[in-house]
């Protein structure tokens, strides 16, 4: 099941560094994977997404990446900075289901 | 850029109260979601409709009911608020399946005191 706020995974990394996050899914007829942002008290942002028929795709400073033989996927972001730190969620669907599944958030925490 | 937008950030309303949460988003989107996250549990789906006058129930409804009567507007309705329903209410919506990335509105923090 998915978890946010105080349960969360934390990753800490410092001003400047590269950070990943990394996704485990579930359904392999998943075809449609996105990453959210969120804010302390705010609303989940859009990040990025890939569809199945991709193994990488870019956007700025932002890398996702699919391995679908392991189903995982993973978020990477270059030179991360304070404004970084939030909660970012995955989430997948496939066309028979109509809705997102979001996974286990992880908390991202930026260190000068 | 989608908008959508959630009508209040803070709520505060009282035990048995009858509490409205509006959500209008400006693209002609046909599919709306509302969810709730709370601590611990992450983001559960309490209703969704795919277009106008339709509905479905999500994961969590008891408590909770909606309405679409336009396709712009979803809003959710604590018929009877409980203390159990305080809670961030975040609201969604696509265009469509076809595009299945949702677009979040800033969310609702209710406090039922």
């Amino acid at each position: 099941g998915e978890s946010v706020g105080l349960h969360l995974p934390t990753l800490s990394v410092q001003e400047g560094d590269n950070s990943i996050i990394n996704c485990a899914y579930s359904n392999s007829a998943s075809d449609y994977f996105i990453w959210y942002k969120q804010e302390s008290g705010k609303g989940p942002q859009f990040i990025i997404d890939i569809r199945s028929n991709m193994d990488k795709r870019q956007g700025q400073r932002v890398t996702v990446l699919l391995n679908k033989t392991v189903k995982h996927l993973s978020l990477q972001i270059a030179a991360t900075q304070p404004g970084d730190s939030a909660v970012y969620f995955c989430a997948e669907s496939h066309h028979n289901t109509d809705k997102l599944i979001f996974g286990t958030g992880t908390r991202l925490q930026v260190f000068p | 850029d989608v908008k959508v937008t959630q009508s209040s950030r803070y709520l505060v309303k009282r035990t048995g109260e009858k509490v409205f949460l509006e959500c209008v988003q400006d693209m002609d989107h046909e599919n709306m979601f509302w969810y709730r996250q709370d601590p611990g549990l992450g983001l559960r789906l309490i209703y969704f409709s795919y277009d106008v006058k339709m509905k479905e129930k999500g994961d969590i409804p008891e408590g909770y009911s909606v309405s679409r009567e336009k396709k712009e507007r979803f809003s959710l309705i604590l018929e009877s608020a409980s203390t159990n329903q305080t809670s961030m209410y975040l609201c969604a919506s696509r265009p469509g399946p076809e595009r299945p990335g949702y677009t979040f509105g800033s969310g609702t923090r209710l406090t039922v005191v």
